[in-house]
């Protein structure tokens, strides 16, 4: 079935530093990533969708500047925080579409930890 | 936006009970509706999905209804085991809004032996 690979699986920074995250379709080509975040005991919450080759579109609250998100190809889309900060430590996912609603393929999710 | 409303937030059952989670969607334009099983630290898992043209899918244990003129689905688990306790997610998109997925609040489900 199709797998998404994303690494790091734990990640623990200091402050003001900046962390990327990948995730790569494995047998499939990801035409849409969806990236999220999840707090402890909460849903996961969508911060933005990504074309390849277009820039992605965020959701509301959610600061472009400081979630750098880029898929520049079929296979591989990135997640960058910047200038990270405690309050930005979560749980960060990915998930996969090959378009349409046809089905979603998450990542293994990465556990930020921000000192 | 769409926004998923769930209940309830948590749910404990003993073993070999049934167990029921419940999920409204207030974009009438959703067509997709999966359900999820999160382990803690875990990626979401599918355990059953339904599209809007059909009204229940079953899957020996688990069965997901659909009422799409109440704009409510729901997760039906029967036969409860101890290897069914972990966060349930119900989900809904629809195309007009980029197919992306709004997730409900999570049900926290528990069952005892």
């Amino acid at each position: 079935g199709a797998v998404v690979s994303q690494h790091p699986s734990w990640v623990i920074c200091k402050s003001g530093t900046s962390v990327k995250i990948e995730c790569r379709s494995l047998d499939f080509q990801a035409t849409t990533m969806f990236w999220y975040r999840q707090f402890p005991k909460q849903s996961l919450m969508l911060m933005a969708t990504s074309n390849e080759g277009s820039k992605a579109t965020y959701e509301q609250g959610v600061e472009k500047d400081k979630f750098l998100i880029n898929h520049a190809s079929l296979t591989l889309s990135t997640l960058t925080v910047t200038s990270a900060h405690p309050e930005d430590s979560s749980f960060y996912i990915c998930s996969a579409s090959t378009g349409g609603n046809s089905g979603y393929t998450f990542g293994s999710g990465t556990r930020l930890t921000v000192v | 936006g769409e926004n998923v409303e769930q209940h309830p937030s948590t749910l404990s059952v003993q073993e070999g009970d049934s167990a029921v989670i419940k999920c409204t969607y207030s974009d009438s334009a959703s067509n997709y509706f999966p359900w999820y099983k999160q382990e803690l630290g875990k990626r979401p898992q599918l355990i059953i999905d339904i599209r809007s043209n059909v009204g229940e899918k079953k899957d020996q244990r688990i069965a997901v209804t659909l009422n799409k003129t109440a704009k409510h689905f729901s997760l039906h688990i029967t036969e409860t085991q101890p290897e069914d306790s972990a966060v349930y997610f119900c989900a809904a998109s629809s195309p007009g809004g980029g197919n992306k997925l709004t997730f409900g609040t999570g049900t926290q489900l528990k069952v005892e032996l």
